[in-house]
């Protein structure tokens, strides 16, 4: 299954953007990248997904390398309240039976 | 984005006995959840596929026998914890797949065993 790496932590000041980057070099080319944030002690939120394009939500952009190798999550104008564990996740498997595998995650901290 | 819910939010047992966790899709049919597991200041470890009117798909390392799940409804999926010892302590949570690109996960259930 393919894995994914990320920074244990990062810091950001409140209003700036914040650039959470992501490796996942044994993706293969029909897995979806996923990302989740977890705030303390609650469920994991759903950010954002993509496959080969970059994509934007209201929340965020996924900048996804042209290799697929790896990936970075912009928040384009972090708040306090963005503050949480950022999780990079590769979608595995085949239709019907597709499973997360969740990496070990960012802790973003973000400063007023 | 839809809403799964979970029972209880937290729960404490006595060492040996078991307890059951409900995860809920509230306003969609999930004929797929998934259990996932979480220790302090980890990441999500998943525990099991919850297929609804079939058996459950379990990951490698996982004692089925254990960690009991049933998925008996379109919106209900059930984790039961048997012979709980203070290292199944953790925090549970599941999610519900909307279609091949959504999923939604619960709040989580925090199990701790005395």
């Amino acid at each position: 299954d393919a894995k994914t790496t990320q920074p244990p932590s990062m810091d950001c000041a409140e209003g700036r953007a914040a650039n959470l980057p992501c490796n996942h070099s044994t993706i293969s080319g029909n897995e979806y990248v996923y990302w989740y944030r977890q705030i303390h002690s609650q469920g994991p939120q759903y950010i954002i997904h993509g496959l080969k394009n970059n994509e934007t939500n209201e929340m965020a952009s996924l900048i996804i390398t042209e290799d697929r190798k790896s990936s970075t999550l912009i928040l384009p104008h972090a708040t306090l309240r963005d503050t949480a564990v950022y999780y990079c996740i590769v979608r595995v498997g085949s239709s019907g039976t597709y499973k997360y595998i969740f990496g070990t995650g960012t802790r973003l901290k973000v400063l007023a | 984005g839809a809403v799964v819910s979970q029972h209880p939010s937290r729960v404490i047992c006595k060492s040996g006995t078991s307890v059951k966790i409900e995860c809920r899709s509230l306003d969609f049919q999930a004929t797929t959840m998934f259990w996932y597991r979480q220790f302090p200041k980890q990441s999500l470890m998943l525990m099991a596929t919850s297929n609804e009117g079939s058996k459950a798909t379990y990951e490698q390392g996982v004692e089925k026998d254990k960690f009991l799940i049933n998925h008996a409804s379109l919106t209900l999926s059930t984790l039961t914890v048997t012979s709980a010892h203070p290292e199944d302590s953790s925090f549970y949570i599941c999610s519900a797949r909307l279609n091949s690109y959504e999923q939604y996960f619960g709040p989580g259930t925090r199990l701790t065993v005395t």
